[in-house]
């Protein structure tokens, strides 16, 4: 089945500096990459997404990429603030399922 | 906003006892499912549930396992007899059908079961 690694585990970034989280995925069968965003108490919430027709997509701060053949995916937060601090998870979906398939998550930290 | 809603928010129990724990999907949603998170794990996928049965369930979905829509807005998870490693963060999500297949699910804020 598919496996979803992502990294790293824990990231500290001063605030207005850019966060790059990296994913890899196995399956190439997946067509569907979300991102959710976790804050402490709440379920994950969807963030951005990218489908693997595109090779990026963005959505004010937040950057989604998309490498097909290397099967990589990354989210890129720009001039981050304290409140991207939170848990992001990366995730996969395939074509013909429906379940989603989640890496084990970022903490981010913005550092004042 | 319409949001996903799960009942309790909390629950401790006893190895060996039966929980249930609820969720109320987004009213027009079709598709349900019912996701956990071992503290410090990923979150895995436990079933799907659509047109009153089950679509897919996982590995770990086993027998003491089940799910149940018992009227039109609540959606349930039973736990038959708890053992200690089924403490964790337990997510409902729902999903719609929009034009072009979306396939965006909307999380709960979860249960958090404690098994004792």
């Amino acid at each position: 089945g598919e496996n979803v690694e992502q990294h790293p585990s824990t990231l500290s970034v001063q605030e207005g500096d850019s966060a790059v989280i990296k994913c890899t995925y196995s399956d190439s069968a997946s067509n569907y990459f979300p991102w959710y965003k976790q804050e402490l108490g709440k379920g994950p919430q969807l963030i951005i997404d990218i489908r693997s027709n595109v090779g990026e997509k963005k959505d004010q701060r937040i950057a989604v990429t998309l490498n097909k053949t290397a099967k990589h995916f990354s989210l890129h937060i720009t001039e981050t603030q304290p409140e991207d601090s939170a848990v992001y998870f990366c995730a996969a979906i395939l074509n013909r399922d429906d379940k989603i398939i989640f890496g084990k998550g970022t903490r981010l930290h913005i550092l004042p | 906003e319409p949001e996903v809603t799960q009942t309790p928010s909390h629950q401790v129990t006893q190895m060996g006892q039966e929980v249930i724990l609820r969720c109320v999907p987004i009213s027009n949603h079709l598709y349900f499912y019912w996701y956990r998170q071992i503290l410090g794990q990923k979150v895995e996928f436990l079933v799907s549930f659509y047109n009153n049965e089950i679509s897919e369930k996982s590995e770990i979905f086993d027998d003491q396992f089940s799910v149940e829509r018992p009227d039109g807005s609540n959606f349930t998870l039973k736990i038959r007899s708890t053992k200690l490693e089924d403490s964790a963060m337990y997510f409902c999500a729902s999903k719609g059908v929009l034009a072009g297949g979306d396939n965006e699910q909307f999380f709960g804020p979860g249960t958090r079961l404690t098994v004792l």
